[in-house]
């Protein structure tokens, strides 16, 4: 069972630079999610998708993209890199947003900006 | 916005003891409750989800509760073992006009001295 998949695990990129996480989910989930973790803060909501198609800004969407082309993918892109996205950024799934709520989470992807 | 506190940050306790951990929050208005575990470098697995017309919900050792009018849950840890040493986390969800919102608080950091 693959579940929630996340690529890079480890990434270190130089300010002003653009790069995307990877997330794919195998369980034909319908909603999907970006977290980044900081310490001290939780998690805190970037994007997330309640259907291909459809995505939405959650509590820190500045300075990042989001696309849902397909019921599998929900790719996170950092269109010009900044310190301050130096974080821990996890990619969670759900059924459904609304029928149960449970999230389902990938491992984690570490991004360092210098 | 929604709120979320657990207290303590940190606890440690030894092999065999039955513990509580808590998590607050300060709108009572929630759709459901669920609780996580993370273990370091690590991403999240859920533990239990308590939907908000619920009370309490159990896994094995572990038992959650939920008082939507006091705004409080806690996860009741019986007999603990040191593999249960991790970090625990409580994330509220609230249904928005966009559909199901997720608060996450800062989690407890448990360990379990053998």
């Amino acid at each position: 069972n693959a579940g929630v998949t996340q690529t890079p695990k480890f990434q270190v990129l130089k300010t002003g630079q653009s790069m995307t996480l990877q997330c794919a989910q195998d369980m034909n989930h319908e909603y999907m999610s970006w977290y980044r973790q900081d310490p001290g803060m939780g998690l805190r909501l970037i994007h997330y998708s309640v259907g291909a198609g459809i995505t939405d800004q959650g509590e820190v969407p500045n300075g990042y993209n989001v696309s849902r082309s397909t019921t599998e993918d929900f790719p996170l892109r950092l269109l010009s890199a900044a310190p301050s996205q130096t974080s821990v950024y996890f990619c969670a799934s759900a059924i459904s947003q609304v029928y149960t709520g449970e999230l389902f989470f990938g491992e984690g992807s570490r991004l360092t900006v210098l | 916005k929604q709120e979320v506190t657990q207290i303590p940050a940190a606890l440690s306790v030894p092999e065999g003891e039955n513990l509580v951990l808590n998590c607050s929050f300060t709108d009572s208005a929630i759709y459901n409750l669920q609780w996580f575990r993370q273990d370091p470098g690590k991403g999240l697995t859920s533990l239990l989800l308590i939907q908000s017309s619920q009370r309490e919900q159990t896994s094995g050792r572990l038992n959650a509760s939920l008082d939507k009018s006091s705004g409080r849950s806690t996860l009741y840890i019986a007999a603990s073992q040191p593999g249960d040493s991790a970090t625990y986390l409580c994330a509220v969800g609230r249904l928005s006009n966009t559909g199901n919102q997720f608060y996450f608080g800062t989690g407890t950091s448990l360990t379990v001295i053998p």
